[in-house]
């Protein structure tokens, strides 16, 4: 079955430092990719996805993700944070039959 | 984006009593909707797929006379939470995918409160 893995609850860090949330996926195919940020009282809104054409993909807000099947890794970036990026960031797998299967969850908390 | 509404935002009932939840979609048809469970810190679960003009698809463990889902048109599905009890407390999340752009809409979440 195919599952991913947000290796960090919390992820603290300050603002215009960059940003780092790890996801590790597993799959016995090339899997479709996507990450998602809620933040309080709104709706998940997607970032990015990845569908096997290019590996290293551009989202809104400044984000992007490198899919690396060798690491089995598909981590979002930001080279600068701001305040607004303060939310949670789901890493989410496309099994097949239109589902989602969504991680844990990462919490991203930015100090001024 | 396209935009997925539901209703209410937030409810709150006694034990044994029935909760409709309604998922829109507000410009765009999507033949297909979901529904989530997520509990306080913790991921979405999907509970079930809402097929238009069909029956739903559930995921196992989740009881299908407890939650009832109905599909009647393009742009609406509801979720009945049926004789609730304190443990269905929980964020409910609908999602409508939309056919042109192979993509799920979130909507903004129903708390469910059960005293």
């Amino acid at each position: 079955a195919q599952s991913v893995t947000q290796l960090d609850s919390h992820v603290s860090v300050s603002e215009g430092t960059p940003v780092l949330l790890r996801c590790n996926y597993s799959s016995s195919y090339s899997p479709s990719l996507f990450w998602y940020v809620q933040h309080p009282n709104k709706g998940l809104q997607l970032l990015l996805k990845y569908t096997s054409a290019a590996t290293l993909v551009k989202g809104i807000n400044g984000f992007e993700a490198e899919f690396k099947k060798s690491e089995t890794s598909f981590h979002l970036t930001k080279p600068s944070a701001h305040m607004s990026d303060a939310a949670e960031y789901f890493c989410v797998v496309n099994p097949g039959f239109q589902k989602l299967v969504f991680g844990t969850g990462t919490r991203l908390l930015v100090s001024p | 984006g396209a935009v997925v509404s539901q209703h209410p935002s937030r409810v709150i009932c006694k034990s044994g009593t029935s909760v409709k939840i309604e998922c829109r979609s507000l410009d765009f048809q999507a033949t297909t909707m979901f529904w989530y469970r997520q509990f306080p810190k913790q991921s979405l679960m999907l509970m079930a797929t809402s097929n238009e003009g069909s029956k739903a698809t559930y995921e196992q463990g989740v009881e299908k006379d407890k939650f009832l889902i109905n599909h009647a048109s393009l742009t609406l599905s509801t979720l009945t939470v049926t004789s609730a009890h304190p443990e269905d407390s929980s964020f409910y999340i609908c999602s409508a995918r939309d056919q042109d752009w192979d993509e799920q809409f979130f909507g903004p979440g129903t708390r469910l409160t059960v005293l």
